[in-house]
């Protein structure tokens, strides 16, 4: 069945940087865009940016401009995001999803329907 | 303070019907023009789509699950309530004004 199955889990120290992978399986990779999200312990969910290699477009939450990577790697179908310089307040659970629909090209109007099992990264000095 | 606004909590019990609302937090956000959607994460687990483009169901998604909105706001609802359906609930939309996915704060539901 169609999935996605991320790396593990993280601790980094302040100022360092973290890539976490999502490896996608049972469905053409580069036809479905994928988003990033992230969960802090106890909070609400973020939308980090997404990433299609339908178009090649992606879009990063202003939050994380200058700061988060997306790429992907079509040959073994998994999705990267890279978070740099690292802060206490980026300890989270990070999930990517992968859209709900094929051909999107820009983020907007896609919906978060294949999830993966979320990455716990913990930024502690 | 995110744009949408939940309220942080919702009861029922089981066979009722509840619907757990999310508004714009200022007066000039207009749900008219937006499609919203809906997430559900069980205690300990991803997120699941629950709704999308305001009362869409995704396959699997039973319709006991429903999705409306107005000028101002969007609801969930939930009818026959069941003790699985104790979970957060998440409503979201595509900010035009920021080019980025906003979510609304989030509401615990608890099945009495």
């Amino acid at each position: 069945q169609v999935q996605l199955v991320q790396s593990g889990a993280e601790v980094k120290k302040p100022g360092a940087s973290v890539k976490v992978s999502c490896k996608a399986s049972a469905y053409i990779f580069d036809t479905y865009g994928i988003s990033w999200l992230r969960q802090a312990p106890g909070q609400g969910l973020e939308w980090m940016g997404w990433i299609t290699d339908y178009n090649g477009n992606i879009n990063y939450a202003q939050k994380f401009q200058g700061r988060v990577t997306m790429t992907t790697d079509t040959s073994t179908s998994t999705a990267y995001m890279e978070l740099r310089n690292l802060r206490s307040d980026d300890t989270a659970v990070y999930y990517c999803a992968r859209d709900l629909e094929k051909y999107y090209g820009s983020a907007s109007g896609v919906a978060f329907h294949i999830w993966g099992q979320g990455t716990m990264v913990r930024v502690s000095s | 303070q995110s744009v949408l606004t939940q309220p942080p909590s919702a009861s029922g019990t089981p066979g009722q019907r509840v619907t757990i609302s999310c508004s714009g937090s200022s007066s000039k956000f207009d749900f008219g023009s937006k499609f919203v959607y809906w997430y559900q994460q069980l205690p300990g687990t991803a997120p699941k789509l629950l709704m999308y483009r305001h009362n869409q169901r995704p396959s699997g998604v039973p319709d006991r699950f429903s999705g409306s909105k107005s000028g101002t706001s969007a609801s969930l609802a939930i009818s026959g309530l069941r003790p699985e359906d104790e979970a957060d609930y998440y409503c979201a939309i595509w900010d035009d004004s920021l080019s980025e996915w906003v979510f609304g704060g989030g509401t615990q539901l608890t099945v009495l």
